[in-house]
């Protein structure tokens, strides 16, 4: 069964600095990979996905993950933090040969300190 | 084009009632699927459907159940409301042959 783990529950960056969320996953195949951002009371927002080829992929906001099969962890970076980046931050596994049902971790939320 | 819809935003019910919620998935997307999310249990897979055909189904009771219409539009149920089904119930549609999900913004259910 596939399954994703998100190790901090809660972390709080100062604006401007660097920030980087964890994520490792554990499946049998290749996975499909993806991050989603929730923002208080909204449904949840892609920001980036793996399949395959590059390791690093870029997303939306600024976002960057990189995808480390020996670590089997995908984990998601921002070089420079902004007020709004301030939401909850899920991590996903998926595969076609589930038909693409999503296991998601339990979330990692972020506080933006000025 | 617009977003996946899903209503009611927010319903209020009472133990053993029952409950009907409605998704909308962006035009021309076939998939949708559906997720509970509570604070203890985080985002939980309910059951995705495909051309009004239910192609997977996560671990819950058979008190919850779905539909989708021939127009893509779907239906969530859930009949004998127990306290513990308070949660956001959010809806998700995605292409054809493409596994991005694009969420709507969910419907809060409270149970009391």
């Amino acid at each position: 069964a596939q399954s994703v783990t998100q190790p901090d529950i809660h972390i709080t960056v100062s604006e401007g600095a660097s920030l980087e969320l964890r994520c490792n996953y554990s499946y049998g195949a290749t996975p499909y990979l993806f991050w989603y951002v929730q923002s208080p009371g909204q449904g949840l927002q892609l920001l980036l996905k793996y399949f395959s080829g590059d390791t690093l992929v870029q997303g939306i906001k600024g976002f960057e993950a990189e995808f480390k099969r020996s670590q089997s962890s995908f984990n998601l970076r921002k070089p420079s933090v902004h007020w709004s980046d301030a939401a909850e931050y899920f991590c996903a596994v998926g595969a076609r040969s589930n038909d693409y049902k999503l296991s998601f971790g339990a979330g990692t939320t972020v506080t933006v300190r000025a | 084009k617009a977003g996946v819809t899903q209503t009611p935003r927010y319903l209020i019910k009472t133990r053993g009632q029952q409950v009907t919620l409605s998704c909308s998935p962006i035009s021309g997307h076939r998939s949708v699927s559906w997720y509970q999310q509570t604070p203890g249990q985080g985002l939980q897979f309910l059951f995705e459907y495909f051309s009004e055909t239910q192609r997977n189904k996560g671990n819950f009771p058979g008190r919850f159940s779905g539909r989708q219409f021939s127009n893509s539009r779907s239906e969530m149920n859930v009949s004998t409301l127990e306290l513990g089904d308070s949660a956001l119930y959010l809806c998700a549609s995605s292409p054809y042959k493409d596994e991005k999900l694009f969420f709507g913004s969910g419907t809060q259910l409270s149970v009391l």
